[in-house]
Protein backbone atom coordinates (compact mmCIF):
# COMPACT_ATOMS: atom_id res chain seq x y z
CA UNK A 1 0.00 0.00 0.00
CA UNK A 2 1.06 3.46 -0.69
CA UNK A 3 1.82 5.96 2.29
CA UNK A 4 2.55 9.63 2.49
CA UNK A 5 3.79 11.36 5.46
CA UNK A 6 4.81 14.73 6.59
CA UNK A 7 6.56 14.68 9.27
CA UNK A 8 6.14 18.63 10.43
CA UNK A 9 2.47 18.64 12.42
CA UNK A 10 3.01 22.62 12.31
CA UNK A 11 5.66 24.96 11.26
CA UNK A 12 5.58 29.09 11.38
CA UNK A 13 7.37 31.96 9.45
CA UNK A 14 7.72 35.54 9.25
CA UNK A 15 5.93 37.50 6.30
CA UNK A 16 8.31 37.60 4.00
CA UNK A 17 10.53 34.81 4.40
CA UNK A 18 11.09 31.46 2.71
CA UNK A 19 9.79 28.07 4.42
CA UNK A 20 9.77 24.59 3.29
CA UNK A 21 7.13 21.83 3.78
CA UNK A 22 8.40 18.26 3.74
CA UNK A 23 6.65 15.22 2.65
CA UNK A 24 7.98 11.33 1.94
CA UNK A 25 6.14 9.02 0.46
CA UNK A 26 6.55 5.15 -0.40
CA UNK A 27 5.63 3.24 -3.44
CA UNK A 28 6.88 0.58 -5.51
CA UNK A 29 5.30 2.09 -8.99
CA UNK A 30 7.14 3.87 -10.78
CA UNK A 31 4.40 5.74 -12.39
CA UNK A 32 2.31 7.99 -10.32
CA UNK A 33 1.54 11.98 -9.57
CA UNK A 34 2.38 14.00 -6.35
CA UNK A 35 0.75 17.15 -5.77
CA UNK A 36 0.15 19.79 -2.74
CA UNK A 37 -2.79 21.10 -2.08
CA UNK A 38 -3.83 23.89 0.32
CA UNK A 39 -6.89 24.65 2.93
CA UNK A 40 -7.06 27.83 4.50
CA UNK A 41 -9.20 28.12 7.21
CA UNK A 42 -12.02 29.12 5.23
CA UNK A 43 -12.06 24.91 4.35
CA UNK A 44 -11.54 24.65 0.35
CA UNK A 45 -9.34 22.63 -0.70
CA UNK A 46 -7.29 24.17 -3.58
CA UNK A 47 -4.70 23.02 -5.80
CA UNK A 48 -1.03 24.95 -5.17
CA UNK A 49 1.18 22.62 -7.55
CA UNK A 50 1.84 19.18 -9.32
CA UNK A 51 4.09 17.00 -10.33
CA UNK A 52 4.77 13.77 -12.87
CA UNK A 53 7.17 11.48 -11.68
CA UNK A 54 8.84 10.80 -14.98
CA UNK A 55 9.70 14.63 -15.13
CA UNK A 56 13.32 15.45 -13.98
CA UNK A 57 12.69 19.02 -13.87
CA UNK A 58 10.82 20.12 -10.69
CA UNK A 59 7.51 22.27 -10.72
CA UNK A 60 7.26 25.76 -10.08
CA UNK A 61 4.26 28.13 -9.75
CA UNK A 62 4.77 31.43 -9.10
CA UNK A 63 5.98 31.60 -5.38
CA UNK A 64 5.44 27.90 -4.82
CA UNK A 65 8.31 25.38 -5.88
CA UNK A 66 9.05 21.84 -5.30
CA UNK A 67 12.00 19.78 -4.61
CA UNK A 68 11.25 16.32 -5.79
CA UNK A 69 13.57 13.84 -5.16
CA UNK A 70 12.88 10.43 -6.66
CA UNK A 71 15.61 8.08 -5.82
CA UNK A 72 14.92 9.63 -1.66
CA UNK A 73 10.84 9.47 -2.12
CA UNK A 74 10.55 13.07 -1.04
CA UNK A 75 8.60 15.85 -1.78
CA UNK A 76 9.14 18.72 -0.38
CA UNK A 77 7.15 22.18 -0.97
CA UNK A 78 9.15 25.56 -0.61
CA UNK A 79 7.01 29.07 -0.49
CA UNK A 80 8.67 32.36 -1.21
CA UNK A 81 7.93 35.41 0.24
CA UNK A 82 5.51 34.22 2.20
CA UNK A 83 2.23 36.21 2.82
CA UNK A 84 -0.22 35.91 5.07
CA UNK A 85 -2.81 34.45 2.87
CA UNK A 86 -0.22 31.32 2.73
CA UNK A 87 -1.32 30.47 6.44
CA UNK A 88 -3.35 26.76 5.55
CA UNK A 89 -2.92 23.22 6.41
CA UNK A 90 -1.03 21.91 3.18
CA UNK A 91 -1.48 18.51 2.14
CA UNK A 92 1.10 16.42 0.27
CA UNK A 93 -0.81 13.77 -2.20
CA UNK A 94 0.50 11.17 -4.23
CA UNK A 95 -1.79 9.00 -7.01
CA UNK A 96 -0.80 6.00 -9.17
CA UNK A 97 -1.62 5.65 -12.44
CA UNK A 98 -5.40 4.30 -12.40
CA UNK A 99 -5.72 4.39 -8.18
CA UNK A 100 -6.81 6.97 -5.78
CA UNK A 101 -5.14 10.01 -4.49
CA UNK A 102 -3.51 9.08 -0.59
CA UNK A 103 -3.31 12.37 1.30
CA UNK A 104 -1.02 13.13 4.19
CA UNK A 105 -2.22 14.06 7.77
CA UNK A 106 -0.67 17.87 6.96
CA UNK A 107 1.26 20.14 8.03
CA UNK A 108 -0.73 23.57 9.83
CA UNK A 109 1.57 26.59 8.45
CA UNK A 110 0.78 29.57 9.87
CA UNK A 111 2.58 33.14 8.37
CA UNK A 112 3.28 35.84 10.97
CA UNK A 113 2.93 39.14 10.47
CA UNK B 1 -18.79 27.04 -15.19
CA UNK B 2 -19.84 26.13 -11.39
CA UNK B 3 -16.98 22.92 -10.59
CA UNK B 4 -18.40 21.13 -7.86
CA UNK B 5 -21.34 21.81 -6.31
CA UNK B 6 -22.10 20.26 -2.56
CA UNK B 7 -25.13 21.09 -1.02
CA UNK B 8 -25.89 21.51 1.97
CA UNK B 9 -23.02 23.51 3.41
CA UNK B 10 -24.26 22.99 7.49
CA UNK B 11 -26.12 20.45 8.86
CA UNK B 12 -27.38 18.83 12.20
CA UNK B 13 -29.00 15.38 12.54
CA UNK B 14 -30.06 13.53 15.38
CA UNK B 15 -28.91 10.01 16.25
CA UNK B 16 -30.74 7.63 13.95
CA UNK B 17 -31.63 10.20 11.48
CA UNK B 18 -30.92 9.85 7.63
CA UNK B 19 -29.83 12.25 5.13
CA UNK B 20 -28.39 12.45 1.74
CA UNK B 21 -25.65 15.13 1.27
CA UNK B 22 -26.02 16.09 -2.97
CA UNK B 23 -23.18 16.54 -5.30
CA UNK B 24 -22.32 17.59 -8.62
CA UNK B 25 -19.98 18.50 -10.98
CA UNK B 26 -19.92 20.31 -14.72
CA UNK B 27 -16.63 19.75 -15.85
CA UNK B 28 -17.93 16.27 -17.18
CA UNK B 29 -15.35 14.66 -14.65
CA UNK B 30 -15.70 10.66 -15.08
CA UNK B 31 -14.01 10.29 -11.48
CA UNK B 32 -15.91 11.18 -8.44
CA UNK B 33 -15.33 10.97 -4.70
CA UNK B 34 -16.40 11.31 -1.29
CA UNK B 35 -14.12 11.90 1.53
CA UNK B 36 -14.81 12.89 5.38
CA UNK B 37 -12.39 15.32 7.76
CA UNK B 38 -12.26 15.09 10.92
CA UNK B 39 -11.14 17.73 13.09
CA UNK B 40 -7.19 18.33 12.76
CA UNK B 41 -6.69 15.07 10.32
CA UNK B 42 -6.20 14.63 7.03
CA UNK B 43 -8.59 13.20 4.30
CA UNK B 44 -10.21 9.16 4.58
CA UNK B 45 -12.01 8.24 1.65
CA UNK B 46 -15.58 6.78 2.05
CA UNK B 47 -16.54 5.67 -1.60
CA UNK B 48 -15.51 6.75 -5.20
CA UNK B 49 -16.93 6.05 -8.52
CA UNK B 50 -14.83 5.79 -12.13
CA UNK B 51 -18.09 7.23 -14.32
CA UNK B 52 -21.56 6.56 -14.12
CA UNK B 53 -23.09 3.76 -13.21
CA UNK B 54 -20.11 2.18 -11.69
CA UNK B 55 -19.34 2.69 -7.35
CA UNK B 56 -16.42 1.26 -5.20
CA UNK B 57 -15.70 1.00 -1.69
CA UNK B 58 -12.66 3.38 -0.33
CA UNK B 59 -11.25 3.23 3.50
CA UNK B 60 -14.26 3.92 5.45
CA UNK B 61 -17.31 3.03 3.80
CA UNK B 62 -19.60 1.76 6.82
CA UNK B 63 -22.61 3.68 7.35
CA UNK B 64 -22.77 5.23 4.16
CA UNK B 65 -23.93 4.29 0.58
CA UNK B 66 -23.71 6.00 -3.07
CA UNK B 67 -25.28 6.26 -6.37
CA UNK B 68 -23.90 7.39 -9.44
CA UNK B 69 -26.70 7.02 -12.03
CA UNK B 70 -25.40 9.94 -13.95
CA UNK B 71 -21.60 11.43 -14.87
CA UNK B 72 -22.53 14.96 -13.22
CA UNK B 73 -24.57 13.77 -9.91
CA UNK B 74 -22.53 11.76 -6.78
CA UNK B 75 -24.64 11.60 -4.06
CA UNK B 76 -23.43 10.18 -0.47
CA UNK B 77 -26.59 8.95 1.46
CA UNK B 78 -26.12 8.70 5.70
CA UNK B 79 -28.30 5.74 7.21
CA UNK B 80 -29.26 6.00 10.69
CA UNK B 81 -26.56 8.77 11.65
CA UNK B 82 -23.94 8.35 14.29
CA UNK B 83 -22.09 10.67 16.54
CA UNK B 84 -19.19 8.93 15.19
CA UNK B 85 -19.90 10.61 11.42
CA UNK B 86 -19.98 13.80 12.86
CA UNK B 87 -17.28 15.59 10.02
CA UNK B 88 -16.84 17.82 7.22
CA UNK B 89 -17.41 16.21 4.12
CA UNK B 90 -16.29 16.64 0.60
CA UNK B 91 -16.67 16.06 -2.94
CA UNK B 92 -14.71 15.72 -5.34
CA UNK B 93 -13.90 14.85 -9.01
CA UNK B 94 -11.20 14.25 -11.48
CA UNK B 95 -11.43 14.07 -14.85
CA UNK B 96 -9.70 10.37 -15.10
CA UNK B 97 -7.40 8.27 -12.92
CA UNK B 98 -3.93 9.82 -14.49
CA UNK B 99 -2.25 13.55 -13.91
CA UNK B 100 -5.30 15.40 -13.62
CA UNK B 101 -6.26 17.30 -10.62
CA UNK B 102 -8.83 16.57 -7.85
CA UNK B 103 -11.68 19.62 -7.86
CA UNK B 104 -13.08 19.68 -4.61
CA UNK B 105 -16.21 21.33 -3.26
CA UNK B 106 -16.32 23.83 -0.39
CA UNK B 107 -17.48 20.45 2.10
CA UNK B 108 -20.63 20.09 3.83
CA UNK B 109 -20.05 20.29 8.15
CA UNK B 110 -22.17 17.86 9.23
CA UNK B 111 -23.06 17.66 13.39
CA UNK B 112 -24.88 14.49 14.93
CA UNK B 113 -26.10 14.68 18.21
Amino acid sequence: AQTVTQSQPEMSVQEAETVTLSCTYDTSENNYYLFWYKQPPSRQMILVIRQEAYKQQNATENRFSVNFQKAAKSFSLKISDSQLGDTAMYFCALRLYGQNFVFGPGTRLSVLP
Amino acid sequence: NAGVTQTPKFRILKIGQSMTLQCAQDMNHNYMYWYRQDPGMGLKLIYYSVGAGITDKGEVPNGYNVSRSTTEDFPLRLELAAPSQTSVYFCASSYDGGASVLTFGAGSRLTVL
